[in-house]
């Protein structure tokens, strides 16, 4: 079975800084990889999506993402975070037609 | 506005007590997940429906039956609630292959007393 391991549960920035979410994937071929976001009491909102065509994505609100084959890797990054921007992120990888998720990382943005 | 409508909100239930979680879509897609969100744990898919009239079982479908008699409708069922499915639960939808992502619904706020 697919599986993505999030590092860290939590992480804090300060308003500006640069925002880093780790992903990694467990996976025998190029699966297709994906980011959502999740702002208090809502559901799950789609931020980006890998599906083998460039290897680094660009998402919504300044988000983006690169694989790497090598790594098993699909971190996600935003160079300047905003208070907006905290949220539990949740990585997920495709295992057939379903989706398989991290457990998530929390951000939480300081002025 | 096209999407994936789910109710209740919330709800709280006794121990014992038979449950169904509706959720339907206006996007006629074919594929639709029920996923339960506990805190470190992630979102864990419970039960899935590639299209109407079939279902299958994901990594958590102890406790819980769904059914998919048309495309728009997918009720999830707990027929004996336990305290352990207190969660918040989720369903989803997907037109496509799997590389089309998903579109989730707000969730159901379940407490099991």
């Amino acid at each position: 079975a697919q599986s993505v391991t999030q590092l860290g549960s939590h992480v804090s920035v300060s308003e500006g800084a640069l925002v880093l979410l780790r992903c990694n994937y467990s996976s025998s071929v190029p699966p297709y990889l994906f980011w959502y976001v999740q702002y208090p009491n809502q559901g799950l909102q789609l931020l980006l999506k890998y599906t083998s065509a460039a290897t680094l994505v660009k998402g919504i609100n300044g988000f983006e993402a690169e694989f790497k084959k090598s790594e098993t890797s699909f971190h996600l990054t935003k160079p300047s975070a905003h208070m907006s921007d905290a949220a539990e992120y949740f990585c997920a990888v495709t295992w057939g037609d379903k989706l398989i998720f991290g457990t998530g990382t929390r951000l939480q943005v300081f002025p | 506005i096209a999407g994936i409508t789910q109710a209740p909100t919330s709800q709280i239930l006794a121990a014992g007590r038979r449950m169904t979680l509706r959720c339907t879509q206006d996007m006629r897609h074919n594929a639709m997940y029920w996923y339960r969100q506990d805190l470190g744990l992630g979102l864990r898919l419970i039960h899935y429906s590639n299209t109407a009239g079939t279902t299958g079982k994901g990594e958590v479908p102890d406790g819980y039956s769904v059914s998919r008699a048309n495309t728009d409708d997918f009720p999830l069922t707990l027929a004996s609630a336990v305290p352990s499915q207190t969660s918040v639960y989720f369903c989803a939808s997907k037109q496509g292959p799997a590389n089309y992502g998903y579109t989730f619904g707000s969730g159901t706020r379940l407490t099991v007393v």
